[in-house]
């Protein structure tokens, strides 16, 4: 399967643990997206890679977030003091100029 | 700020009969727009890209138009299934330098045998 990998697809934490998502690319995209989406929402960004470089993030996106990207390869997604208004979809999407390829996404449950 | 909305939120319909699902937008300067679709806990599936200088796209029985003019876009659906029925989104990346779309709330099909 050479499509957007997301992994774990489901985790369940306690609220002030911390997570980390990881996200595997379509080989070759140099542009890398993370998005959240709750229930009855479109994804709503979170930020954006292109290569290893983070260019953009979302003033939504609080200092307990944290995205990296090394190597330009596979990205990861960390939730720091997990929050119940944590819970939620992320979604991972990958590009190689104008088209965007979404990954299965990460359930998020935070009890 | 670009705003995305899409009409109607739900939409129920038997099998067999042709659908337009709407997409409008508030800042006309757009790069691109592309559809998804969405099945109950995953992810989304790119189902057509439009470049701003395009009018339209079609993949077997989808078409999607877009009237930039206007700020709108549509999806059409031809001879309805029920394996169609999902949530379908559209997206519309901005001019300039930056990659970023905005995402519309979706509308969620059902089709009924």
């Amino acid at each position: 399967d050479t499509g957007v990998s997301q992994n774990p697809r489901h985790k369940i934490t306690k609220r002030g643990q911390n997570v980390t998502f990881r996200c595997d690319p379509i080989s070759e995209h140099n542009r890398l997206y993370w998005y959240r989406q709750t229930l009855g929402q479109g994804p709503e960004f979170l930020t954006y890679f292109q290569n290893e470089a983070q260019l953009e993030k979302s003033r939504l996106l609080s200092d307990r977030f944290s995205a990296e990207r090394p190597k330009g390869s596979f990205s990861t997604l960390e939730i720091q003091r997990t929050e119940q208004g944590d819970s939620a979809m992320y979604l991972c999407a990958s590009s190689p100029d104008n088209e965007q390829f979404f990954g299965p996404g990460t359930r998020l449950t935070v009890l | 700020k670009q705003e995305v909305t899409q009409i109607p939120a739900a939409l129920s319909v038997p099998e067999g009969e042709n659908l337009v699902l709407n997409c409008s937008f508030t800042d006309s300067a757009i790069y691109n727009l592309q559809w998804f679709r969405q099945d109950p806990g995953k992810g989304l599936t790119s189902l057509l890209l439009i470049q701003s200088s395009q009018r339209e796209q079609t993949s077997g029985r989808l078409n999607a138009s877009l009237d930039k003019s206007s700020g709108r876009s549509t999806l059409y659906i031809a001879a309805s299934q029920p394996g169609d029925s999902a949530t379908y989104l559209c997206a519309v990346r901005p001019v300039g330098g930056s990659y970023i779309p905005t995402f519309g709330r979706g509308t969620s099909l059902i089709v009924h045998p």
